[in-house]
């Protein structure tokens, strides 16, 4: 079974910049996340979808950051525009459904560098 | 809000040593627990969790018991191997949400 996917493994921009993230869920699984991992720090959620629906966006800094899951199966996180702070590791993971405790799934995720 | 609290990194064992990482939560209700394990250069993964009080979760070698008394789930092993060298995250998710809370991560490294 093919895991999650995610686009560009690596990305370096300057800040004031723009910068999208691409993610693949795993076939069949419902809900998707985007976390942000600071080094050093554990993950955070940004946004949760089912569907294409969102769940739980509230520590998303929607000034700045937007995600969409259009037909319910790949998602874009797009940062515009870029700040020092951003730089960080986004992680995408995907679960079956939205009840219960699902196994989380991650995929290797994208390491941005703002300068 | 909930939070983790893990041991603070990094740890530095001998291969056939014990391991034991603590993990302290601050939760509202009545969480699941789990350990994530992100070797170098890969995604995270579930090591192991433990959906109510008492149980315990183990896999690979690896156990943590749910003490609700104590707020704690503690990941222990009897015998590491190189090969676990990694950085291990604690979690908690409340129940009926799946959000996940991380700790902020150890990182494990076992020398031969």
């Amino acid at each position: 079974e093919a895991g999650v996917a995610q686009s560009p493994r690596y990305k370096i921009i300057e800040k004031r910049q723009s910068v999208a993230f691409w993610c693949n869920p795993i076939s069949g699984h419902a809900t998707l996340y985007w976390y942000q991992q600071i080094l050093g720090q554990g993950p955070k959620l940004l946004i949760q979808f089912q569907n294409n629906g969102v769940v739980d966006d509230s520590q998303l800094p929607k000034d700045r950051f937007s995600a969409e899951r259009l037909k319910g199966v790949d998602s874009t996180l797009k940062i515009q525009p870029a700040k020092l702070e951003d730089s960080a590791v986004y992680l995408c993971a995907s679960s079956e459904t939205s009840g219960g405790q699902e196994t989380q799934y991650f995929g290797p995720g994208t390491r941005l560098l703002v300068l | 809000g909930d939070s983790v609290t893990q041991m603070e990194g990094p740890v530095t064992l001998s291969e056939e040593a014990f391991l034991t990482i603590n993990c302290t939560y601050t939760a509202t209700g009545y969480p699941s627990l789990f350990w994530y394990v992100q070797y170098p250069g890969e995604g995270l993964q579930l090591l192991l969790k433990a959906t109510k009080a008492d149980d315990k979760g183990s896999n690979k070698g690896f156990e943590a018991t749910y003490r609700k008394e104590t707020t704690s789930f503690h990941l222990e092993k009897g015998s590491v191997q190189v090969s676990d060298s990694a950085v291990y995250f604690c979690a908690l998710s409340e129940q009926g949400a799946q959000k996940l809370v991380f700790g902020q991560g150890t990182r494990l490294t076992i020398n031969p």
